[in-house]
């Protein structure tokens, strides 16, 4: 089955630990992002790829960092320096944009992350 | 499950009646639109998308129309089943790259 998956699904830490969440993709999609999503709001982007080894921060990058190293994996750590980390945090891929074309985001099933 | 959402509006219909679910969008170079569905503690599903060049797409029991003048996206589920229970989410894309910008939510109940 193609699909996104995100590991683990649920991830507790502790204040001041940094932690790292899984996602790999087997779309064979350029382009992956990260979201969080707060309960009562929509989800903002943290950082994307469009291609390996090349990434953008988005609108919330301040607290995160992530790597590129294979087209398939697209990792996000939580540092220490995240405020207030606790929150559900969704992977996405998708194709490069083209004119003309449909090219929309497909969503791995989330991990949620609490700060104990 | 976990909820998405504690304070979104909420839309509440009968099963068997028609949904209808609005969006304001913001960005008037937006060229690309798309619904998704999101079920207590899991990630978005796409619905249905459609492109700044038209009006109205439909789907299976789904009807996407969009209005350019008053930046107004609106979905339209026929016949609401109670599976169709979910917090439903617009998203616009810019001028450039493949990035989304979502929207709040609304979610959906279906009263049996």
């Amino acid at each position: 089955d193609g699909g996104i998956t995100q590991s683990p699904k649920y991830l507790f830490r502790k204040e001041g630990q940094n932690v790292t969440l899984s996602c790999e993709q087997n779309l064979n999609h350029d382009a992956m992002y990260w979201y969080r999503q707060d309960p009562g709001q929509g989800l903002r982007l943290i950082y994307y790829s469009q291609i390996v080894n090349d990434f953008q921060k988005g609108d919330i990058a301040e607290g995160y960092s992530v790597s590129r190293e294979k087209k398939e994996s697209f990792p996000l750590t939580v540092t220490s320096a995240q405020k207030n980390p606790t929150a559900f945090y969704l992977c996405a891929s998708s194709r490069p944009r083209a004119s003309n074309s449909y090219n929309e985001q497909f969503f791995g099933p989330g991990t949620r992350l609490t700060v104990l | 499950g976990e909820s998405v959402g504690l304070h979104l509006p909420t839309l509440s219909v009968q099963e068997g009646d028609n949904s209808i679910i609005n969006c304001a969008y913001s960005n008037s170079a937006s060229d690309y639109f798309i619904w998704y569905k999101q079920e207590s503690g899991k990630g978005p599903q796409f619905i249905i998308d459609i492109r700044s060049n038209m009006d109205k797409r439909q789907g299976q029991r789904v009807t996407v129309l969009l209005n350019k003048t008053v930046k107004h996206l609106s979905l339209q589920i026929a016949a609401t089943q109670p599976g169709d229970s979910a917090v439903y989410f617009c998203a616009e894309r810019g001028n450039a790259g493949n990035m989304l910008t979502f929207g709040g939510g609304t979610r959906l109940m279906v009263k049996p």
